[in-house]
This record gives structure tokens, C-alpha cells and sequence, in this order.
């Protein structure tokens, strides 16, 4: 299977912990992103690299959260402190940047529940 | 602000008919546009795109149609199958990497 994959598939912590989420892309693909999807909503971006350059952050990305794609490969998303509004469906996609418009293939999300 | 809008939360199709799901948007620079289907327990799978200096894009039963002065798209498809049973969203791009998605409509097919 060479899609891409998200470790853990469910995470639920209590209220003030720290979690990571790792998001292995299509291994020839260029560009990564992070939505965060709530119940009765579409996803919404949240961040962005091109190889291992964070390019842009949405507001939605408070101080608490920080994501790193350090080799320009697979990238984590830290959540600092976390809140019970911080559930929700986490999910990474990828895509190959090329002329004109570059589609963007995503992996199964990671549900996190802050109890 | 949702920029880009799906009213309709779910639809029940017979199977062999056709479904008709919409979208509508509110900024007339999008250039991209594309519908996603979600099963559950499943990330995003993309159907089709559609350039926004084209009004119409066919992949076998799935259809999208633009609508440039109204803001609406829709997806068609034809003949509906239970396997098509899902969440679609429509999603919309300016520029090269930031989707905006709707709210999704969940698509019922009956047998």
C-alpha cells in the first residue's frame, strides 16, 4: 500500500497532556498538509510544507499545536496541553507539486478524544 | 464565513438513479474545484476536479458541472450504485494548495 498512513489511528488522553501524531505521505510526493475535521464539518486546513518548509499556518493553529516534517518526508503534529476542544479527526494529505493544479491524496486521520 | 456551502446534509437515491449533490461558493477566484467521497473510518478519496474555465468534467458515472454566474457546481452520478453510500464534499482552491471544503452531504443509496 503506498497511500498515506497515520499513526495513531485513536488517541484519547486526559485534558492537559501532550500527544504527537506522525503522517507518513506518498513517498514521492513534495508537499504535506494538515486539516483537523470536527463532527458535521468539512475538513480545514491547518498547515502546510513544501519539502520541509512550514510555508503557512492557519489561525485555527494556536501556540499549543507544532508540526515538523524534518526530512522533508514523513511530519509530526504536536498538540501541547490539550484541551477537550481539541477533539477531533485529525488528517495529513499529500501531493506532488507540478504545473498548474496539484490534487491532494489523504490518509485515514487520527481521532483524538481529550476526555 | 463559510466560503464554500453544501445545504443539503443528506440525500436518498434509489439504486440505477441518478444523484445530484450541490455546492455553491462565494468567491469568484477559485480556480479548482473537486469533490471527495469519505466512508467512514476513512480519510478523503478524490473523485473529480473541475478548472474553473471549464464547465463540465466526465470520469466514467461521475460528472461535475460548473456554473461560473450562478457559483454552483454539482456532482452527477449515474446510475447510482450502493457502494456510492458515503459522505461527498466539494472543496475549492485559489492559488495551489489551500482546499476549502464544505460541509459535506451524505449520500444514501438504496438497493
Amino acid at each position: 500500500d503506498t497511500g498515506v498512513s497515520q499513526n495513531p489511528r485513536h488517541k484519547i488522553t486526559k485534558r492537559g497532556q501532550n500527544v504527537t501524531f506522525r503522517c507518513d505521505p506518498i513517498s514521492e510526493h513534495n508537499r504535506l498538509y494538515w486539516y483537523r475535521q470536527t463532527l458535521g464539518q468539512g475538513p480545514e486546513f491547518l498547515t502546510y510544507f513544501q519539502n520541509e518548509a512550514q510555508l503557512e499556518k492557519s489561525r485555527l493553529l494556536s501556540d499549543r499545536f507544532s508540526a515538523e516534517r524534518p526530512k522533508g518526508s514523513f511530519s509530526t503534529l504536536e498538540i501541547q496541553r490539550t484541551e477537550q476542544g481539541d477533539s477531533a479527526m485529525y488528517l495529513c494529505a499529500s501531493s506532488l507539486a507540478r504545473q498548474g493544479q496539484d490534487t491532494q491524496y489523504f490518509g485515514p486521520g487520527t481521532r483524538l478524544t481529550v476526555l | 464565513d463559510q466560503q464554500v456551502k453544501q445545504n443539503s446534509p443528506s440525500l436518498s437515491v434509489q439504486e440505477g438513479r441518478i444523484s445530484i449533490l450541490n455546492c455553491d461558493y462565494t468567491n469568484s477566484m477559485f480556480d479548482y474545484f473537486l469533490w471527495y467521497k469519505k466512508y467512514p473510518a476513512e480519510g478523503p478519496t478524490f473523485l473529480i476536479s473541475i478548472s474553473s474555465i471549464k464547465d463540465k468534467n466526465e470520469d466514467g458515472r461521475f460528472t461535475v458541472f460548473l456554473n461560473k454566474s450562478a457559483k454552483h457546481l454539482s456532482l452527477h452520478i449515474v446510475p447510482s450504485q450502493p457502494g456510492d453510500s458515503a459522505v461527498y464534499f466539494c472543496a475549492a482552491i485559489k492559488g495551489t494548495y489551500k482546499y476549502i471544503f464544505g460541509t459535506g452531504t451524505r449520500l444514501k443509496v438504496l438497493a
